[in-house]
């Protein structure tokens, strides 16, 4: 496709759900990002991906988040067992540069999946 | 943690009117500094960006001013459209971006 592409755009679980949130992005793109986007605020980084390299994953805020990318294109977040504090707009963010070493070139993003946790 | 700081929260501004946004943050390492713009339900979209080594940065309607020195940079928006009216995210990025706490600008007609 022609920008990033996230699934699904609307998610409701009930507290202490499993959830999964499917990325893909640009063709080609070596760098993919999932950011955290709460009502009113900024976005907040997760994780980051390197091709199938998961190279920071500081941003998680607990043991139930988790990413992966295992052919260095599509990527899942999974968040289990899921808390009302997890609703959130969950943007994924694709790049054609590495930034193992210096933050330049600009971020494609997807319009995010939109989670809320009854 | 790295804090990025944005002013101001919100901004109204008439129709051709000048929209300034300021960024200052606190991290020496960054070493690129993008404006993103985001409408309700989308996702962020790269406005303008700059470099360290240059001070200043000007494509169409909009400008982005960088202060080294200071830490900070800023979006100056010149004749401002109803279509402008979006948030506004400073990214400051070194190994990853850090994304400012952003502000709503509102064009009226």
């Amino acid at each position: 496709g022609a920008g990033v592409s996230q699934s699904p755009r609307y998610k409701v679980a009930k507290r202490g759900q499993d959830v999964a949130l499917r990325c893909d992005p640009i063709s080609g793109h070596v760098s993919l990002f999932w950011y955290q986007q709460a009502l009113g605020q900024g976005p907040e980084f997760l994780t980051y991906f390197q091709n199938e390299a998961q190279l920071d994953k500081s941003g998680l805020p607990s043991d139930r988040f988790f990413a992966e990318r295992p052919e260095g294109s599509v990527s899942t977040l999974k968040i289990q067992r899921t808390q009302q504090e997890d609703s959130a707009v969950y943007l994924c963010a694709s790049s054609l540069l590495q930034f193992a070493r210096s933050g330049t070139g600009e971020l494609f993003f997807g319009e995010g999946s939109r989670l809320t946790v009854l | 943690q790295q804090q990025v700081k944005q002013s101001p929260q919100s901004l109204i501004v008439q129709k051709g009117g000048i929209s300034i946004i300021n960024c200052a943050y606190e991290n020496t390492a960054f070493d690129y500094f993008p404006w993103y713009q985001q409408f309700p339900g989308k996702g962020p979209a790269l406005l303008i960006a700059i470099r360290p080594d240059v001070s200043e940065k000007k494509e169409g309607r909009f400008t982005i001013s960088f202060n080294k020195s200071a830490k900070q940079f800023s979006l100056h928006i010149m004749d401002s459209q109803p279509g402008d009216s979006a948030t506004y995210f400073c990214a400051p990025g070194g190994q990853n971006f850090v994304f400012g706490p952003g502000t709503r600008l509102s064009v009226l007609p």
